[in-house]
């Protein structure tokens, strides 16, 4: 079965510093592998996704991803967080075949400090 | 570029009524999905919708139900509801051949279930 993991509940960083939002998958198949953030009573904005190719992939406001097939991870990063990145983050996975749906971690909450 | 847009953005109900869920995707895309977000349930993956046809259903009941109307806008139905269906129900939508594309999503409607 395909499955997305979000090992951390929250992540805490102060503002600056460096960030990074985990994510573990497992599916059969090639992964086509997407991040999404929340912010407070809103939809989903999409982020990036990694389908093949470059390793990292770059997306919006500043965030990237690494891909990393041997470690089923494809990690969410940013080299400096700013406060206005606290939101609630979401990793999927494609599921296989051509079904349309995509698979949600439980999330990551992340909080930026001043 | 106008997003996905989702009305009403709160619906309140009593148990056993029926709810109509309404959804207009991006101009272009021609799948549309239907999410449920329910509070400890994370993103469950309802219903897939393209070119008019119901492509896929999640692992849901069958009052849930809904479809796709020729300018490729779609409704979700909900019949009679129950105390748990309460939740934020996301629309989305993409180009075609699903798997291959992102999905992007709208700001939700928020249904309560009295």
């Amino acid at each position: 079965a395909q499955s997305v993991a979000q090992p951390e509940d929250q992540v805490n960083v102060a503002e600056g510093n460096p960030l990074t939002v985990k994510c573990t998958y497992s599916v059969s198949g090639n992964p086509y592998l997407f991040w999404y953030v929340q912010y407070p009573n809103r939809g989903l904005q999409f982020l990036l996704k990694y389908i093949t190719g470059d390793n990292l992939v770059k997306g919006s406001y500043g965030f990237e991803a690494e891909f990393n097939k041997s470690q089923t991870s494809f990690h969410l990063k940013k080299p400096s967080a700013l406060v206005s990145d606290s939101a609630l983050y979401f990793c999927a996975v494609r599921g296989s075949g051509n079904t349309g749906k995509l698979i949600f971690g439980q999330g990551t909450t992340l909080q930026v400090k001043p | 570029e106008a997003g996905v847009t989702q009305s009403p953005t709160h619906l309140i109900k009593t148990r056993g009524q029926q709810a109509t869920l309404r959804c207009s995707p991006i101009s272009g895309h021609t799948s549309v999905y239907w999410y449920q977000q329910a509070l400890g349930l994370g993103l469950q993956f309802l219903l897939w919708y393209d070119e008019g046809e119901e492509r896929n259903r999640g692992n849901f009941p069958p009052r849930f139900s809904g479809r796709q109307f020729p300018n490729y806008s779609s409704e979700l139905n909900v019949n009679a509801l129950e105390l748990e269906d309460s939740a934020l129900y996301l629309c989305a939508s993409s180009w075609s051949l699903a798997g291959l594309y992102e999905q992007y999503f709208g700001p939700g409607t928020r249904l309560t279930v009295t």
